[in-house]
């Protein structure tokens, strides 16, 4: 299977602890992609990367939330000191940028499930 | 207001009937346009690119219309297996992140 994978597929874990996901993109995909999704909603962009530089985060990725992807090809997403309300899907992607910037769609992982107790 | 909105829904229809779904984006400057469907507890999975000049995929059909800023979902003969959610997307700039509505739930009735 050549398409995106993530790990765990679930997590449940009590509130304080800290948790850490991991993502592998698509191998020829030069960005990769962290959503959040809650029930009911569409997917909540987090963070992006292209290639191993953190590009852009959103103002929902609080002190608590580090992201990497240190060589560029895998990603991990970590929390710290976890909240009740960081319970959700965390959803990561790829897709590949030309050298002219156009932007082919993105693919998704299964996901990861968090339960917060 | 949010950069992007759909349809609540949910659209409730018979197996047979056309659909269509509407999408707005509020960012002049928005580039990429996609449908997404997404099951129940699964990941979301393109459905389709929209172009300017509007594209036809089997029963689907998209529309962009970007003077008034939105994208249509058209579905012919619709099946039970296009009950989804269906995800409108907009990439705001070229490089930037891709922003998601908050999709349109669809169930085709038997």
């Amino acid at each position: 299977d050549t398409g995106v994978s993530q790990n765990p597929r679930h997590k449940i874990t009590k509130r304080g602890q800290n948790v850490t996901f991991r993502c592998d993109p698509i191998s020829e995909h030069n960005r990769l992609y962290w959503y959040r999704q809650t029930l009911g909603q569409g997917p909540e962009f987090l963070t992006y990367f292209q290639n191993e530089a953190q590009l852009e985060k959103s103002r929902l990725l609080s002190d608590r939330f580090s992201a990497e992807r240190p060589k560029g090809s895998f990603s991990t997403l970590e929390i710290q000191r976890t909240e009740q309300g960081d319970s959700a899907m965390y959803l990561c992607a790829s897709s590949f940028t030309g050298l002219d910037s156009s932007n082919q769609p993105q693919h998704f992982g299964d996901g990861t499930r968090l339960s917060i107790l | 207001r949010k950069e992007v909105e759909q349809d609540p829904g949910p659209f409730n229809v018979p197996e047979g009937a056309t659909v269509a779904f509407n999408c707005t984006y509020s960012n002049s400057a928005s580039q990429s346009f996609f449908w997404y469907r997404q099951d129940c507890r699964k990941e979301p999975k393109l459905l389709m690119s929209v172009y300017s000049s509007g594209n036809e995929d089997g029963r689907f059909t998209a529309q962009l219309n970007r003077a008034s800023q939105y994208i249509s979902l058209l579905i012919r003969d619709s099946k039970l297996s296009d009950s989804a959610t269906y995800l409108c997307v907009v990439n705001r700039d070229y490089g930037q992140n891709f922003v998601f509505g908050p999709g349109t739930r669809l169930s085709v009735l038997p």
